[in-house]
């Protein structure tokens, strides 16, 4: 069974600063089924990210994403107020699996 | 607008038994896989079910098969997790998503959720 560790927990960073995301496979996995999600307090997940780099509709350009193997990150060019909130890796394989998350919260 | 709306969420005694329903709109519901997703208070995502569009295939996760089935009514667009002999750890927002395969997968339009409570 794969495991998608995602660091940091928790990623404190200002507005206009720029975020890098990580999520690790417990081993090599195909990036076509790699995506990441958005999620704010009280809401569902949001699509952000699928095959590893392709964004998902209506998903703003300084959101990207990127990797192979066992090494994906997604990338926030510059920080808007709206960004701060939970992201989610995932990768399908026989199943559906998804990182515990990381936090990203205003510094 | 695509939409997907749960419900059947509630506060169930361990070992009772509950059915969620997701009704969607706006799309050709037959023509998608759909899955059902949980969250724990305070936790990450945890992958629960799929099922195909035709209702053929159906696929769980390790920590609820044998306690859960999904079905689906075409005729109604309507999802459904039947959950039985429900434990503590079972307590969750459940989350209908719709299922993508083309391009990878993902589930691109998901529901508000339904709370799940299992306690005594």
């Amino acid at each position: 069974e794969i495991v998608l560790t995602q660091s940091p927990g928790t990623l404190s960073l200002s507005p206009g600063e720029r975020a890098t995301l990580s999520c690790r496979a417990s081993q090599s996995v195909s990036s076509t089924h790699l995506a990441w999600y958005q999620q704010k307090p009280g809401q569902a997940p949001r699509l952000l990210i699928y095959a590893a780099s392709t964004r998902a509709t209506g998903i703003p350009d300084r959101f990207s994403g990127s990797g192979s193997e066992t090494d994906f990150t997604l990338t926030i060019s510059r920080l808007e107020p709206e960004d701060f909130a939970v992201y989610h890796c995932q990768h399908y394989g026989s199943s559906y699996t998804f990182g515990q998350g990381t936090k990203l919260e205003i510094k | 607008e695509v939409q997907l709306v749960e419900s059947g969420g509630g506060l169930v005694q361990p070992g009772g038994s509950l059915r969620l329903s997701c009704a969607a709109s706006g799309f050709t519901f037959i023509n998608y896989a759909m899955s059902w997703v949980r969250q724990a208070p305070g936790k990450g995502l945890e992958w629960v079910s799929s099922i195909s569009g035709s209702g053929g295939s159906t696929y769980y996760a390790a920590s609820v098969r044998g306690r859960v089935s999904i079905s689906r009514d075409n005729s109604m667009n309507t999802l459904y997790l039947q959950m039985s002999s429900l434990r503590a750890e079972d307590a969750a927002v459940y989350y209908c998503a719709r299922d993508i395969y083309t391009g990878g997968r993902r589930h691109d339009c998901w529901g508000q959720g339904t709370l799940v409570t299992v306690s005594s």
